[in-house]
């Protein structure tokens, strides 16, 4: 069973830092490994999405890289603003079903 | 990206009653949908998987009899809370992936449903 864990479980930081956000499974055997971020009370937005044989993806402030090797992926977010608040979840597809870490809440303060 | 509309985006009940949960793809066609369910501050999990023209697939521990699932067309699928229980109250959401393309396996959700069983 694909066991997906993040680390740290929140983060609070000033506005303008660089945020990176740790993502780790343990099984290899992915088909892709996607980000999200999720609001209060709200639904899942996705960030990106790296397919297997892909070493990172990026779309503005943020980059993902994954080693699938050894398990990890880890999400960067450039100069942080407030409207960055929120908590972002890891998915790892196996088999066409995705099994979630349990998110880092962040906090990025004015 | 692709958009899947889910409602109610909340609903409280009275106990032992039913609840019905829709959700939508908006802009694609999806034979394969999946449902979540979400207790506060902890992950998604994956409840059951819902296949257009055939039965769910639910996940071992999940009540199929409890929550019932059906996935009448391409763009629709309803999660049928059954005699629901405060035990029951929780958050719920709905996924799906844009299958019009070839390796194209992104998943999007829907807004979620809080549902509140007094």
């Amino acid at each position: 069973k694909q066991e997906v864990t993040q680390i740290p479980a929140a983060l609070s930081v000033p506005e303008g830092e660089n945020l990176v956000l740790n993502c780790s499974f343990t099984d290899s055997a992915i088909y892709n490994l996607q980000w999200f971020r999720q609001d209060p009370g709200k639904g899942l937005t996705s960030l990106l999405l790296i397919q297997s044989s892909q070493r990172e993806q990026t779309s503005g402030r943020l980059n993902a890289s994954l080693d699938k090797s050894s398990g990890r992926s880890t999400l960067y977010i450039a100069a942080s603003q407030p409207g960055d608040s929120a908590t972002y979840l890891c998915a790892v597809d196996n088999d066409y079903k995705l099994s979630f870490g349990a998110g880092t809440t962040v906090t990025v303060r004015a | 990206g692709a958009v899947v509309s889910q409602h109610p985006s909340w609903v409280i009940c009275k106990s032992g009653t039913s609840v019905k949960i829709e959700c939508r793809s908006l802009d694609f066609q999806a034979t394969t949908m999946f449902w979540y369910r979400q207790f506060p501050k902890q992950s998604l999990m994956l409840m059951a998987t819902s296949n257009e023209g055939s039965k769910a697939t639910y996940e071992q521990g999940v009540e199929k009899d409890k929550f019932l699932i059906n996935h009448a067309s391409l763009t629709l699928s309803t999660l049928t809370v059954t005699s629901a229980h405060p035990e029951d109250s929780s958050f719920y959401i709905c996924s799906a992936r844009d299958e019009g393309y070839t390796g194209n396996t992104e998943a999007f959700f829907g807004q979620g449903t809080r549902l509140t069983v007094v």
